[in-house]
């Protein structure tokens, strides 16, 4: 249980391009979502948390209009990065914290497996 | 704040050796702590995690003790195999279920 997915897993876009990676959570629904942000052999930078049906909060320094983030249900936030630049290029991963699953635990983040953009 | 702070890798072993990897914390309140692990090119998996003082975290052969009195989360796996080559991640989680991660540790098993 608590499997959570991104798609794509993989993409490649011109720059100045839009680009839509969704995060599902897939066997358990998700009152929380967040995004994050790796470098190459670097830790994860959360970049923002959503809730269902509220505006993200985002982390300081991270740009509202150049990432959005849309929690539309608790199944499913879409991160949309806009304006893709090279700059842009990196792993973005998802996660989601369980909401009253019989047995699970709402204190522990369930990651997806990554979605790699490439912006040339 | 919230802060954690691992060991820096790489840490290289031969197979079957004794693996410790180091992890300090500071933090306001009694917060859960977690391993996470991330093979190559895929996201973060949990490993295990414990939830107040003295719990002990287990699985797949690892162990991490909550030690309050040291601030300390430290993964030890008494014989590790080319499969556990990964990097390990250790957090805590802050206020509004957030997350804040080490800066990890590369581990690499040699057969």
């Amino acid at each position: 249980g608590a499997v959570v997915s991104q798609h794509p897993s993989r993409v490649i876009c011109k720059s100045g391009t839009s680009v839509k990676i969704e995060c599902r959570s897939l066997d358990f629904q998700a009152t929380t979502m967040f995004w994050y942000r790796q470098f190459p052999k670097k830790s994860l930078m959360l970049m923002a948390t959503s809730n269902e049906g509220s505006k993200a909060t985002y982390e300081q320094g991270v740009e509202k209009d150049k990432f959005l983030i849309n929690h539309a249900s608790l199944t499913l936030s879409t991160l949309t990065v806009t304006s893709a630049h090279p700059e842009d290029s990196s792993f973005y991963i998802c996660s989601a914290s369980l909401a009253g699953l019989a047995g699970g635990s709402t204190d522990t983040q369930y990651f997806g497996p990554g979605t790699r953009l490439t912006v040339l | 704040g919230n802060s954690v702070t691992q060991m820096e890798g790489p840490v290289t072993l031969s197979e079957e050796a004794f693996l410790t990897i180091n992890c300090t914390y500071t933090a306001t309140g009694y917060p859960s702590l977690f391993w996470y692990v991330q093979y190559p090119g895929e996201g973060l998996q949990l490993l295990l995690k414990a939830t107040k003082a003295d719990d002990k975290g287990s699985n797949k052969g690892f162990e991490a003790t909550y030690r309050k009195e040291t601030t300390s989360f430290h993964l030890e796996k008494g014989s590790v195999q080319v499969s556990d080559s990964a990097v390990y991640f250790c957090a805590l989680n802050r206020a509004g279920n957030m997350l804040t991660f080490g800066g990890g540790t590369r581990l690499m098993v040699k057969p």
